[in-house]
């Protein structure tokens, strides 16, 4: 069975701080990568997408792809307390579907 | 387009009575996941539409569930008899075709007392 693992947190960081998020999948054959945040109390929202090995920067938010090591993480530079968040990780399935990891807890402290 | 929509937001009822939660995808969109939240379990993943046909069923936890898509613009997830262990968020989400990203709705927020 496919599975996404993530370390539930919560993960505490102070403002202004690098927030570094991780996440690990068992499919070798995964091609498609997901981080979505989620507030308290709404739904999930796509923050990025990444197919490829290497970084992926949008504004403050970089994600690392890393296949041999099935290695997903995503990195917030100049953590805002707005980014108090739970984050998915979510791997592509094989049909149109998506595999979401439990999510971690982030707090950021001004 | 408003995006996914869901009706109720919220539901309480009680053990044994049967639920029906509603979403409309953006309009389209070619498939439709319906997936349930709680604090042990995370989002999960019940069923999946693909231009109105069930794809996976698999995640559905017992006969008490059960889904429909009758058009591309209208889905139904129906839990007769419901119990407390339902109580969760449901959220609906919808792809476009050749996309994998997943827009999701604002959710239903279920008690069954």
């Amino acid at each position: 069975q496919k599975e996404v693992e993530q370390n539930s947190g919560p993960l505490s960081v102070p403002e202004g701080a690098i927030a570094s998020l991780n996440c690990t999948y068992s499919d070798r054959g995964s091609q498609s990568f997901f981080w979505y945040r989620q507030y308290s109390g709404k739904s999930p929202e796509l923050i990025m997408f990444i197919y490829s090995n290497g970084d992926k920067e949008d504004g403050r938010f970089t994600a690392q792809l890393n296949k041999a090591s099935q290695y997903v993480s995503l990195l917030i530079r100049d953590s805002q307390p707005s980014d108090s968040a739970t984050y998915l990780c979510a791997v592509g399935g094989s049909q149109g579907n998506l595999i979401f990891g439990k999510g971690t807890k982030l707090s950021v402290k001004p | 387009d408003a995006g996914v929509i869901q009706s109720p937001r919220h539901e309480v009822t009680e053990m044994g009575q049967e639920v029906t939660l509603r979403c409309k995808p953006i309009s389209g969109h070619d498939y439709l996941f319906w997936y349930r939240q709680t604090m042990m379990r995370g989002l999960e993943l019940l069923i999946y539409f693909n231009n109105n046909v069930p794809i996976d069923d698999s995640g559905m936890p017992e006969d008490r569930f059960s889904a429909k898509m009758p058009n591309a613009s209208f889905s139904t997830l129906k839990i007769q008899p419901s119990e407390p262990r339902d109580s969760a968020v449901y959220f609906c989400a919808s792809t476009p075709r050749d996309q994998e990203t997943q827009y999701f709705g604002p959710g239903t927020r279920l008690l069954v007392l």
